[in-house]
């Protein structure tokens, strides 16, 4: 069954440094999305993407955050300037069609520090 | 914003009991989905709700869409060590496919 990858599985980083979170969704998918996951809590929306631009962002995603879909099977996630508190989860999810069931990654944990 | 509310928060049960979860919001959503998170994983779909009142089941797992819109409940009967994990609701209502999740039920099967 086609399935949703992330990589890193785990990534370390320096306070102030920019990552990159990269996702490979379902192949034939339209719809992608990334949401994070503090250790212990909810998993929360930050992003969603359609036909090459954002269509929806929590108030989470601030100009810290970008996300882009460069070639034909890669989405990502990018934090210009990490904080402490962007250690988490995040997830990449996608679907083919907006109100269809999302298929998660299982996620790279962020680590700052 | 939008909220869920889902309880209970944990659960510790025996196996071969049956369990019973719910998720409630202030918000209407045309869409409930319950999710399963395993440590060290995303979540995995078990159940979609596609439309007020509808009763679904998958194996030992049901779970409702309630008429208002507004909850929806989960259901695992006989319960095995394995189904031991997170149990997230999920609502979705706009048409980005934006999912907004509960609080999550840890579930805890004694063997």
């Amino acid at each position: 069954e086609p399935e949703v990858t992330q990589t890193p599985s785990h990534q370390v980083t320096q306070m102030g440094q920019e990552v990159i979170l990269r996702c490979v969704p379902i192949s034939n998918h339209l719809y992608f999305y990334w949401y994070r996951q503090i250790l212990g809590q909810k998993v929360e929306f930050l992003v969603s993407f359609y036909n090459n631009e954002i269509s929806e962002k929590s108030e989470i995603f601030d100009d810290q955050f970008s996300v882009e879909r460069p070639d034909g099977s890669n989405f990502t996630l990018k934090i210009r300037s990490t904080k402490l508190e962007d250690s988490a989860m995040y997830f990449c999810a996608s679907t083919l069609l907006w109100n269809q069931p999302q298929h998660f990654g299982d996620g790279t944990r962020l680590s700052i520090l | 914003g939008q909220q869920l509310n889902q309880s209970p928060q944990s659960m510790f049960i025996q196996e071969g009991e049956d369990v019973s979860m719910n998720c409630t919001s202030s918000s209407i959503f045309n869409t409930w989905l319950w999710y399963k998170q395993d440590p060290g994983e995303g979540p995995v779909l078990l159940i979609a709700l596609y439309k007020a009142g509808e009763l679904t089941s998958n194996g030992r797992l049901t779970a409702q869409f309630g008429i208002t819109r507004k909850d929806s409940f989960l259901n695992i009967s006989a319960s095995i060590p394995s189904d031991v994990g997170i149990y997230f609701c999920a609502g979705q209502s706009s048409n980005t496919g934006k999912l907004i999740f509960g609080q999550g039920t840890t579930l805890q099967v004694k063997p």
